[in-house]
């Protein structure tokens, strides 16, 4: 089976630093998306950010960005100037079958 | 708001009961997929439907069975249920069938059994 890995169960950050959640997964696909969703304690999950693996350039949405490795199959989540409002479980999805374990990221002020 | 409408919210039920979550997608959306959260896990994949047909199938269990109707709404109905059902079952949506898609979540209808 083709697996998801988030290795880190759960982290913490101090608010205002940076933080970086790791993911790598592997796929037979050669044209496909990776994604990171968010769910905080309500339990509504929502999208951070998109990657298209088809592009070299790593996305960025405000504060969240990725770095991808193709060729490594790696997609880790950074999140610079963290938040409170960031804490919260992430989850790393290469395909919609298929979603990691979950980060449970706090946040300390 | 993601556009994807789930009911009920919440629901109890007794072991052994049977019940029906329904999910409506987004406006336009074709795609139509059903995941598991028990507390504190990861989401577990159930099925996919498109455009009225099973697309994909995942860790469904038999006493599991979903549809999705001619207005590409869906309904995941449940069985026998068990103590160990108790979950929150997500609808989340997309425009195609590629499992590569972006996917809007709905709310999630929280399933306790007793």
């Amino acid at each position: 089976a083709q697996t998801v890995t988030q290795s880190q169960p759960e982290m913490s950050v101090q608010e205002a630093e940076t933080v970086t959640l790791s993911c790598t997964y592997d796929t037979s696909e050669s044209d496909y998306y990776l994604f990171w969703y968010k769910q905080p304690p309500s339990r509504q999950m929502i999208l951070v950010i998109r990657q298209e693996a088809y592009k070299q350039q790593n996305a960025t949405e405000n504060r969240f960005s990725v770095n991808f490795q193709k060729a490594a199959k790696s997609f880790s989540l950074k999140i610079s100037d963290s938040q409170l409002g960031d804490a919260a479980m992430y989850f790393c999805a290469p395909q919609a079958m298929r979603f990691g374990a979950g980060t449970r990221l706090t946040v300390k002020p | 708001d993601s556009g994807v409408t789930q009911t009920p919210k919440h629901l109890i039920t007794a072991t052994g009961q049977r019940v029906t979550l329904r999910c409506s997608p987004r406006s336009g959306d074709l795609s139509v997929y059903w995941y598991q959260q028990s507390l504190d896990q990861g989401l577990q994949f159930l099925i996919q439907y498109y455009n009225g047909e099973e697309r994909a199938k995942g860790n469904i269990l038999e006493r599991f069975s979903a549809q999705q109707f001619p207005d590409l709404h869906s309904e995941l109905n449940l069985s026998s249920l068990e103590l160990g059902d108790s979950a929150l079952y997500f609808c989340a949506s997309s425009v195609g069938g590629r499992a590569t898609g972006e996917l809007f979540f709905g709310e999630g209808s929280r399933l306790t059994v007793l």
